[in-house]
């Protein structure tokens, strides 16, 4: 059966450090893979999106960036982290037009 | 661009009580309808959807009907229970060029007391 895992599962970082959140699927090859922001109050907002090794999508310009290192690795970084950073992130896979199905995601405060 | 509505929450209720959290959706083709709930401090889990119009999405006594006339998917279930509390979010999804494009609702919080 196919599993997403994401670490760290929280975590609290001051204004202007680096990031770097990682996400893993296992069980199944090719997937797509979502990075999603979800601040406290509002919905989910798509951040990135990777359809293969090193092919990124951007939906909203900031100073977050992603990666695709290997098949099934996806990493959501950031330079300088700003205060508007802080919020739970959530990882997502998807096969063959299906539904997308989510990690436990990572709750990042930026302090 | 796609969007979708979903009533503002937090909905209270007491245990036993029927549910409905509306949602309706704005998108071009012919989109794929979800409804997915986030329980305290987790991520998000499908909990039904529907693919095409007038089909039913129904899981853990929660239904919901896909309405192409007014382009509405809204939530039901009959008699909710405590361990129904968590946020519920619409969703819509639509294939563009090889990629799926999923939309949120800004989700609806339901507190179920006893």
């Amino acid at each position: 059966s196919q599993t997403i895992h994401q670490w760290p599962a929280t975590l609290v970082q001051p204004v202007g450090s680096p990031l770097s959140l990682e996400c893993t699927v296992e069980g199944t090859s090719n997937p797509n893979l979502y990075w999603y922001r979800q601040a406290a109050g509002r919905g989910l907002q798509l951040l990135f999106y990777s359809v293969g090794i090193g092919q990124i999508s951007s939906e909203v310009p900031q100073n977050l960036s992603a990666s695709r290192p290997q098949d099934r690795q996806f990493i959501l970084s950031s330079k300088k982290l700003l205060l508007s950073d802080s919020g739970f992130y959530l990882c997502a896979w998807s096969v063959n037009f299906n539904e997308q199905y989510f990690g436990p995601g990572t709750r990042l405060t930026v302090t | 661009g796609d969007s979708v509505t979903q009533m503002e929450g937090p909905v209270t209720l007491s245990e036993e009580a029927f549910l409905t959290i509306n949602c309706t959706y704005t998108a071009t083709g012919y989109p794929s309808l979800f409804w997915y709930v986030q329980y305290p401090g987790e991520g998000l889990q499908l909990l039904l959807k529907a693919t095409k119009a007038d089909d039913k999405g129904s899981n853990k006594g929660f239904e919901a009907t896909y309405r192409k006339e007014t382009t509405s998917f809204h939530l039901e279930k009959g008699s909710v229970q405590v361990s129904d509390s968590a946020v519920y979010f619409c969703a819509l999804r639509t294939n563009s060029g090889g990629y799926q494009k999923v939309t949120f609702g800004t989700g609806t919080k339901l507190q179920v007391i006893p």
